[in-house]
């Protein structure tokens, strides 16, 4: 079936201008993660939703980044005026429900670099 | 608060040797799920276990075997007879319940590179 999959695949912006990062989860997955992969900080949890609400934003590292979901599906991560510092690969992850006992299932990632 | 240390960043070996990487982790909590996870150089992060803090059987699948020392923190991981295909980036994780239930808090990964 499908799998986790994630859109664009890599994103070159403009220091200052906003992006739009895409994922789509697998099909009846209720629990979807949003992480962040860069080289010094290492994977960064951000901001999980159950069905369409995310319960804790605390992950999120800026006032700058914010995320919806909608339809229980698609999740949107938007991060206003890029920073430098915002360039990373960014993964998105879902799973049947919420909680540790279930496994996450990954997206290949989208690799956003701030120019 | 939460912490999973991996002490090795890079391992490197020849085709069919053993090798393990080591994996520590820090919780208060008494119920918790470990996990490991393999990031090939295609970059997609593959479920490869989780386990879960009552249960401290080793477990073997194929070349691949965990084991699990509550005594220690700690979830070590070994490939036997290591082949190329296992060159990847390991990652060991731990998740609890309460606060954001289910997310994955990572180490930093060991980069193993197997070589012919």
């Amino acid at each position: 079936g499908a799998g986790v999959s994630q859109s664009p695949s890599n994103k070159v912006t403009e220091k200052g201008k906003d992006v739009e990062l895409r994922c789509d989860p697998i099909s009846g997955h209720t629990a979807l993660y949003w992480y962040r992969q860069s080289l010094g900080q290492g994977l960064e949890f951000l901001i999980y939703f159950q069905g369409n609400s995310a319960p804790d934003k605390s992950g999120l590292p800026s006032d700058r980044f914010s995320a919806e979901r909608t339809g229980g599906s698609v999740s949107t991560l938007t991060i206003q005026r890029t920073q430098q510092e915002d360039s990373a690969v960014y993964l998105c992850a879902s799973s049947p429900e919420q909680g540790p006992t279930y496994e996450q299932y990954f997206g290949p990632g989208t690799r956003l670099t701030v120019t | 608060a939460q912490k999973v240390t991996q002490a090795q960043t890079e391992i490197s070996v020849v085709e069919k040797e053993d090798v393990t990487l080591d994996c520590v982790y820090e919780t208060r909590d008494t119920t918790y799920y470990l996990f490991w996870y393999k990031q090939p150089p295609s970059g997609e992060l593959v479920f490869l276990i989780r386990r879960n803090s009552f249960d401290e059987q080793n477990e073997i699948s194929g070349r691949y075997s965990w084991n699990f020392q509550k005594s220690t923190s700690s979830f070590n991981f070994t490939i036997t007879a290591s082949q190329v295909v296992d060159s990847a980036v390991y990652f060991c994780a731990l998740s609890i319940f309460g606060g954001s239930q289910g997310n994955l808090i990572f180490g930093k990964g060991t980069k193993l590179s197997v070589k012919p």
